[in-house]
């Protein structure tokens, strides 16, 4: 299994969609994580950071599930402003680098 | 406080050119890192960086130097461009590491090596 892998979509949905994304990692000791969103031609920005469980902040939650190494992260009431790729990614060594899934589309239509 | 900037923004090189991206944060972080994105990869890391004066290599480091002399820049070079070192170029920073500390990214750098 590649170190983290999403679907990388896209997700197409109407304004005021729940919509969910999956990303499964293979280092089973990971315990924390991060959600990026990366608009297009635009550099990657940090969305949520999560440790241990999971994450809630307005629409967006996030959640862990390190029996089954996976992530979710769960857009509630989506807006238009909501499309982008969003990134799963995961601390990496101890040099603090980050690794990247290769991120999955949303889009968000009127 | 700009954050993290990049020059140049854009850039067109032949085969078997030199350049060199700069990198500057203001945030005064020990951490710098150069990533490469390409299209239906995520994000690698090329170099990093864990203080004034020292680097290391990432996933991909080579054709690539770098060097940090002033604890603001982190300078990525290619010695001699290939086209497979077509790609977006985002240098980041963070004050530390750790799932609470986050990596801020600069613009990025959008090079093609024909």
């Amino acid at each position: 299994r590649k170190e983290v892998e999403q679907d990388p979509g896209p997700f197409n949905v109407p304004e005021g969609a729940t919509v969910a994304f999956n990303c499964t990692y293979s280092n089973s000791a990971s315990q924390s994580f991060f959600w990026y969103r990366q608009d297009c031609r635009k550099e990657p920005k940090l969305l949520m950071s999560v440790y241990s469980s999971g994450n809630e902040d307005g629409r967006f939650t996030a959640q862990l599930n390190r029996a089954s190494q996976y992530i979710s992260l769960l857009i509630r009431d989506s807006k238009l402003s909501d499309s982008a790729t969003y990134l799963c990614v995961l601390p990496g060594g101890s040099q603090g680098n980050l690794i990247f899934g290769k991120g999955t589309k949303l889009s968000v239509k009127p | 406080n700009a954050g993290v900037t990049q020059t140049p923004k854009f850039r067109v090189l032949k085969t078997g050119q030199s350049m060199t991206l700069l990198c500057a944060q203001d945030m005064n972080h020990e951490y710098m890192y150069w990533y490469r994105q390409d299209p239906g990869m995520g994000l690698r890391l090329i170099h990093y960086s864990v203080g004034e004066g020292t680097t290391a290599k990432g996933e991909v480091p080579d054709g690539y130097n770098v060097s940090r002399l002033k604890k603001q820049n982190f300078l990525l070079g290619l010695e001699s461009a290939a086209p497979s070192q077509t790609s977006v170029y985002f240098c980041a920073s963070s004050f530390g590491v750790g799932w609470s500390y986050e990596q801020y990214f600069g613009p990025g750098t959008r090079l093609t090596v024909t």
